[in-house]
């Protein structure tokens, strides 16, 4: 099954941008995946879609300085003009034919 | 607009087992799948399968097969997850969330239900 790896923190200041990564392992790089903000205390909710192709659907709502791209196993989720209220863990999502897999999340912090 | 709505925080001692509900609404509930996800204290997100809405079909995570239970009640747009043999571990946060096939992105979540097993 595929197994998603995000790194645990990221730090930005506020104004400016920060990339998060999300990397698939190995042969499962062509997979589609999902990126979800969790603000604190709440529940989880839904961003995009992204592709490997690096298109990406956004849900109605998210912010236009919230943006997707891809390269080969990886796939990013980037946060322009950041706000104190991104501060948040995200988690990238991917599931295949028995499963869905979430990876380890990233805490941003805006300074 | 689409609105998972849970059933409220359960204490449990160990053993023992839960059973949490989840009202849709907003859309037609037949025509999704329904996720369950919970979250341990500052842990990440753990998927624990999934129910067709439409015709019960399940898929249960290898760690939980056995142990959980998914149905829904089509007449009242209700989900419910059962956890059985409940031990100190299953302390979590659990979601519904939903998407539109098996194997499409979580679209939506419900706000979750906190189950504490303790003795």
């Amino acid at each position: 099954q595929p197994v998603l790896t995000q790194s645990s923190s990221a730090s930005a200041s506020l104004g400016s941008s920060v990339k998060l990564t999300c990397t698939l392992s190995s042969g499962h790089s062509s997979y589609i995946i999902a990126w979800h903000q969790q603000q604190p205390g709440k529940a989880p909710r839904y961003l995009m879609k992204l592709e490997d192709s690096g298109s990406y659907n956004k849900v109605s709502g998210v912010p236009d300085r919230f943006s997707g791209s891809s390269s080969g196993a990886d796939r990013y989720l980037t946060i322009s003009n950041l706000q104190f209220e991104d501060e948040a863990d995200y988690y990238c999502e991917t599931w295949d034919s028995n499963t869905h897999v979430f990876g380890t999340g990233t805490k941003v912090t805006v300074l | 607009q689409v609105q998972l709505v849970q059933s409220g925080t359960e204490v449990k001692k160990p053993g023992a087992s839960v059973k949490v509900s989840c009202k849709a609404s907003g859309y037609t509930f037949t025509t999704y799948t329904m996720h369950w996800v919970r979250q341990a204290p500052g842990q990440r997100l753990e998927w624990l399968g999934w129910i067709n809405a439409g015709n019960g079909n399940t898929k249960y995570s290898q760690k939980f097969q056995g142990r959980v239970t998914f149905t829904t009640d089509t007449s009242a747009s209700t989900a419910y997850m059962e956890l059985s043999s409940l031990r100190s571990e299953d302390t979590a946060v659990y979601y519904c969330a939903r998407s539109p096939y098996a194997q499409s992105p979580i679209d939506s979540w419900g706000q979750g239900t906190l189950v504490t097993v303790s003795s």
